[in-house]
């Protein structure tokens, strides 16, 4: 059974700061992975997708890497702002085009 | 990029009722759609697939009776919650895929806040 974990379930920096969030999963069996922003009440924003044939996707100030093989995500905030301040969900895709998410990790930007 | 809507945004019902909550994808056809709950600082977890024109497929530990799933078109998806209980209240999030057989992104709902008193 695939099973996402995402570290650190919460971190705070000041602004400014470049950071990375971590994710792993323990099938490499997988279709793509996603990254997620969520605030508070709120639905999901898709941020990156990567394809489990790619190695990393950029965004903006965002990059995401994928390791397939080591079952490993990383998502790299470069200049991090207040607005940055959400939860980040990680989500792998299996071959049934099903998400199965990590339990997110809660950041504070603080100015 | 695709829209999926829910609605209603919240709701609040009294234990022993049933609620319905509708997912509809706006401007693409969607076979296949997915119901998430998410409890309070938890991740999201995916009750159930719903498929245009059969029957819905439950997650482990799901009750089918309970949570009823319709995918009567190929723009709507309905969950009616039966019976609910206060353990029930929770965000539930659809998503949809807007199609099949390549890399895509799955498209979410805005979410529906289900509080049960």
């Amino acid at each position: 059974k695939q099973e996402v974990t995402q570290i650190p379930a919460a971190l705070s920096v000041p602004e400014g700061e470049n950071l990375v969030l971590n994710c792993s999963f323990t099938d490499s069996a997988i279709y793509n992975l996603q990254w997620f922003r969520q605030d508070p009440g709120k639905g999901l924003t898709s941020l990156l997708l990567i394809q489990s044939s790619q190695r990393e996707q950029t965004s903006g100030r965002l990059n995401a890497s994928l390791d397939k093989s080591s079952g490993r995500s990383t998502l790299y905030i470069a200049a991090s702002q207040p607005g940055d301040s959400a939860t980040y969900l990680c989500a792998v895709m299996d071959s049934s085009y099903k998400l199965i998410f990590g339990s997110g990790t809660r950041l504070l930007v603080r100015p | 990029g695709a829209v999926v809507s829910q609605h209603p945004s919240r709701v609040i019902c009294k234990s022993g009722t049933s609620v319905k909550i509708e997912c509809r994808s706006l401007d693409f056809q969607a076979t296949t759609m997915f119901w998430y709950r998410q409890f309070p600082k938890q991740s999201l977890m995916l009750m159930a697939t719903s498929n245009e024109g059969s029957k819905a497929t439950y997650e482990q530990g799901v009750e089918k009776d309970k949570f009823l799933i319709n995918h009567a078109s190929l723009t709507l998806s309905t969950l009616t919650v039966t019976s609910a209980h206060p353990e029930d209240s929770s965000f539930y999030i659809c998503s949809a895929p807007p199609r099949r057989g390549a890399p895509y992104e799955q498209y979410f709902g805005p979410g529906t806040r289900l509080t049960v008193t």
